[in-house]
């Protein structure tokens, strides 16, 4: 069984600062990774996502992810904040059923 | 290329009252999903369409859920009777094929309902 924990629920970061959204993940087989953006009153957004190889994973609007197996995590990067990034982030899972297992997300503020 | 279409995006009804949502997905996309997505969680999947075949309603309470995906295109998700804790946002998605969970996942706006 697979499961994800994502860490604060809220998070504030100045416009043009680091952006770090922590993930860690439950997986009894190797995960394939995913985040998703959601911005309001839209649908889930794929930023990007881990299958197998390159465990630096790059998606769009700037972010990036590294998989780290030995601390079973995800996290998700941005080197610079800006306005247009505040919304609310998921961080998924899924092992060989393919069923997509969703964190309960990270609303992320940007601060003038 | 048209996104995943959900109607209606607001339902508000009172408890034990029955209530239908749609969903059109993308053109040629073969699977599609119906998810919850309670206030401060994750989505849930309920069900899961290939075509028009059910591939995994495990999480669907079928007692007063029930889906259809007649001629595997669109797709109804229906509730009867609601419950107080049915209030959540409802989205569909669809992908390609379904076959490969690296097929990506395109999520509709999702209707919000609010069971009163």
């Amino acid at each position: 069984a697979q499961s994800v924990t994502q860490l604060g629920s809220h998070v504030s970061v100045s416009e043009g600062a680091l952006v770090l959204l922590r993930c860690n993940y439950s997986s009894s087989v190797p995960p394939y990774l995913f985040w998703y953006v959601q911005y309001p009153n839209q649908g889930l957004q794929l930023l990007l996502k881990y299958t197998t190889g390159a465990t630096l994973v790059k998606g769009i609007n700037g972010f990036e992810a590294e998989f780290k197996k030995s601390e079973t995590s995800f996290h998700l990067t941005k080197p610079s904040a800006h306005m247009s990034d505040a919304a609310e982030y998921f961080c998924a899972v899924s092992g060989w059923d393919d069923k997509i297992i969703f964190g309960k997300g990270t609303r992320l503020h940007i601060l003038p | 290329e048209a996104g995943v279409a959900q109607s209606p995006r607001y339902k508000i009804i009172e408890k034990r009252q029955s209530v239908a949502f749609w969903c059109n997905p993308i053109s040629g996309h073969a699977t599609l999903y119906w998810y919850q997505q309670i206030l401060g969680q994750g989505p849930k999947l309920l069900i899961q369409f290939q075509n028009n075949g059910v591939v995994d309603d495990s999480q669907l309470p079928k007692d007063r859920f029930s889906a259809e995906r007649l001629k595997g295109v669109d797709s109804t998700l229906k509730i009867q009777p609601a419950k107080l804790e049915d209030s959540a946002v409802y989205l569909c998605a669809s992908s390609l094929s379904g076959r490969e969970i690296t097929d990506t996942q395109y999520f509709g706006p999702g209707t919000r309902l609010t069971v009163l």
